[in-house]
């Protein structure tokens, strides 16, 4: 089965950049029939997409965010990544990356999520 | 951007009841509609996705329904292991936008 497990600092200091990891496994993050994708949910809040891409490379984003992220992927090691620059303590959340479907664009396996902490 | 609502945003039932939520788009998105289940502490899983195609897996009191702006999730009899939040999202635009999600408790 489908695995994915993020990883990376739970602590990032304001104005740093927080960045994530997100390596595949039980799975080919080669495949066509699927986007990788990075969604976050403040405590106690909803879920916000971020950003998803492509095994070849191309990606989307939050408009939102835009400005401030670049998602990236490593088919070698099987790895997708998050850099998002500039943090503020708006963006503490749980940060998880899932499986995208390409058709449907459901997120249909997810990691168990890392809480990134933004704080001096 | 594509805003989506959806209604009660809590709801308190009891086990064996059937419960409906709904969600509506700001636009058209015909049937680019997804469902998840999230409990306390867990991580999000798809229940239904295309509106009314239910995910592998998820029991089939489980039902959607829907197209264009209005959509609903229905639970035909409630069980213990389903109080936990929905959220719906929709899949026909970037920026894949969830609703803020509906807190379906314990009566």
């Amino acid at each position: 089965q489908l695995q994915l497990q993020e990883s990376g600092p739970g602590l990032v200091k304001p104005s740093e950049t927080l960045s994530l990891t997100c390596t595949v496994s039980s799975g080919s993050i080669s495949s066509n029939s699927y986007y990788w994708g990075w969604i976050r949910q403040p405590p106690g809040k909803g879920l916000e997409w971020i950003g998803s891409i492509y095994y070849r490379g191309s990606s989307s984003y939050n408009p939102s965010l835009k400005s401030r992220v670049t998602i990236s992927v490593d088919t070698s090691n099987n790895q997708f990544s998050l850099d998002l620059t500039s943090v503020t303590a708006a963006d503490t959340a749980v940060y998880y990356c899932a499986r995208q479907g390409y058709i449907y664009v459901n997120f249909d396996s997810w990691g168990q999520g890392t809480l990134v902490t933004v704080s001096s | 951007d594509i805003q989506m609502t959806q209604s009660p945003s809590s709801l308190s039932a009891s086990v064996g009841d059937r419960v409906t939520i709904t969600c509506r788009a700001s636009q058209s998105i015909s049937n680019y509609l997804n469902w998840y289940q999230q409990k306390p502490g867990k991580v999000p899983e798809l229940l239904m996705y295309a509106a009314s195609s239910l995910q592998s897996g998820v029991p089939s009191r489980f039902s959607g329904s829907g197209s264009g702006t209005d959509f609903t999730l229905t639970i035909s009899s409630l069980q213990p292991e389903d109080f936990a939040t929905y959220y719906c999202q929709q899949s026909y635009s970037s920026p894949y936008s969830f609703g803020q999600g509906t807190q379906l408790e314990i009566k």
